[in-house]
């Protein structure tokens, strides 16, 4: 079955970098394109950024762009998100998914997030 | 950016009952539109797909409707298990970009 879990959440300080992992299982993940969504304490979802399958196109929300980097290595099953310049507005679960449909278009499996707290 | 909006913001009803979600973008967008569930401590959970799909193993009494800008989640019959917050969700081909609705809750009367 399906698997994907996140890891390297944590408390940084604002400025600080984190970069997190979601490790794959179940499926083939070198064929599929991967997101990452977040969702703040009590608030909705946000989807962050998406790779292809490949690797050879990424994809950011205005609110990162600039700031995190979205990659994968195929070798690994893994994942990887690496955040930057952390604000408080980045407080949040962050949730991998699996990407289904024409250019990742829907979410169709989710780990069960990691927990970045930005804050002093 | 395409924005999508949700309503109503919460939804009371009681089990056995039907609940109507609705879903409204800014601009038309393609069949890229889907429903997910989200209880609270839990992932999000894929419920249908390109506006009408049910995804894998998700009941019969929940269905998808619409196009251009007006969708519609339909749960015929509310079990004590589908009160949850509701979100919908679509995908932009330029930018290229994927939105999320700001949700429904649903709430036992």
């Amino acid at each position: 079955q399906v698997q994907l879990v996140e890891s390297g959440g944590g408390v940084v300080q604002p400025g600080g970098s984190l970069r997190l992992s979601c490790a794959a299982s179940g499926f083939t993940f070198s064929s599929y394109g991967m997101h990452w969504v977040r969702q703040a304490p009590g608030k909705g979802l946000e989807w962050v950024a998406f790779i292809r399958y490949d690797g050879s196109n990424k994809y950011y929300a205005d609110s990162v762009k600039g700031r995190f980097t979205i990659s994968r290595d195929n070798s690994k099953n893994t994942l990887y998100l690496q955040m930057n310049s952390l604000r408080a507005e980045d407080t949040a679960v962050y949730y991998c998914a699996k990407g289904a449909g024409t250019g990742g278009a829907r979410f169709d499996y989710w780990g069960q997030g990691t927990l970045v707290t930005v804050s002093s | 950016e395409i924005v999508l909006t949700q309503s109503p913001a919460t939804l009371s009803l009681s089990p056995g009952e039907r609940a109507t979600l609705s879903c409204r973008a800014s601009q038309s967008v393609s069949s890229y539109l889907a429903w997910y569930q989200q209880k609270p401590g839990q992932a999000p959970r894929l419920l249908i797909y390109d506006a009408s799909n049910r995804a894998t193993g998700i009941p019969a009494r929940f269905s998808g409707s619409g196009s251009g800008t007006d969708f519609t989640l339909t749960i015929s019959s509310l079990e004590p298990e589908d009160f949850a917050v509701y979100y919908c969700q679509q995908r932009s081909n330029w930018p290229p970009g994927y939105t999320f609705g700001q949700g429904t809750k649903l709430e036992i009367k």
